[in-house]
């Protein structure tokens, strides 16, 4: 069974650009849920989607956004990018069903911003 | 406020000794879960274990085994006879239903031979 996959690993914008993340999760899977990793600030939760709904929502300005397609895969999108968004983005998929919160994680995308 | 806190930043130890990795975590939901996560250098956060809050049965599996304490907001990860394959930052975190996680700080375990 194929794991969460992440594109791309890892990739290199400058302040100002915006930058697309792709998420596939697991087959059979309905939740994708974005987090930030930074060194400061920890894993931080961005939002999870199911079944193409936003359920829930981090405390990140609109800059970032996401959506879910009717595959369930999922991409993030951040606009006008800071140097602070520099982060390793991971990607987790569940079943997203009630107590099935069990998150797999993909190996994240490391963004960098110059 | 929903907080998960790991006061140990950093554990060093020598092989085959015992180590307990703390958590204590804050949630106003009724219903929770509680996690365990194992984040080697690769970056892959790797699932360790989940406890719902109604469950407060230990576990052991392996070499691993989990201490939850409800009365004391606890759920502390004790690694036994430690490997040098265990060395890893440790994440615990607290959820709900709707898979928004909360994560700790992380512990960073060094095993060295």
């Amino acid at each position: 069974k194929a794991g969460v996959t992440q594109t791309p690993r890892y990739l290199i914008k400058t302040r100002g650009q915006q930058v697309t993340l792709s998420c596939s999760p697991i087959s059979g899977h309905r939740s994708v849920s974005w987090y930030q990793q930074t060194p400061g600030q920890g894993l931080q939760f961005l939002f999870e989607y199911f079944s193409e709904t936003q359920r829930n929502k981090g405390n990140f300005p609109g800059r970032f956004s996401g959506r879910q397609f009717s595959n369930s895969r999922s991409e993030m999108n951040v606009s006008t990018l800071e140097l602070g968004d520099s982060a390793l983005y991971l990607c987790a998929s569940s079943l997203g069903q009630g107590e099935e919160g069990e998150l797999f994680f993909g190996e994240g995308s490391r963004l960098t911003v110059l | 406020a929903q907080k998960v806190t790991q006061a140990q930043t950093e554990i060093s130890v020598v092989e085959k000794e015992d180590v307990t990795l703390d958590c204590v975590y804050e949630t106003r939901d009724t219903t929770y879960y509680l996690f365990w996560y194992k984040q080697p250098p690769s970056g892959e956060l790797v699932f360790l274990i989940r406890r719902n809050s109604f469950d407060e049965q230990n576990e052991i599996s392996g070499r691993y085994s989990w201490n939850f304490q409800k009365s004391t907001s606890s759920f502390n990860f004790t690694i036994t006879a430690s490997q040098v394959v265990d060395s890893a930052v440790y994440f615990c975190a607290v959820g709900n239903n709707f898979n928004k996680f909360y994560f700790g700080s992380g512990t960073k375990l060094n095993v060295k031979p």
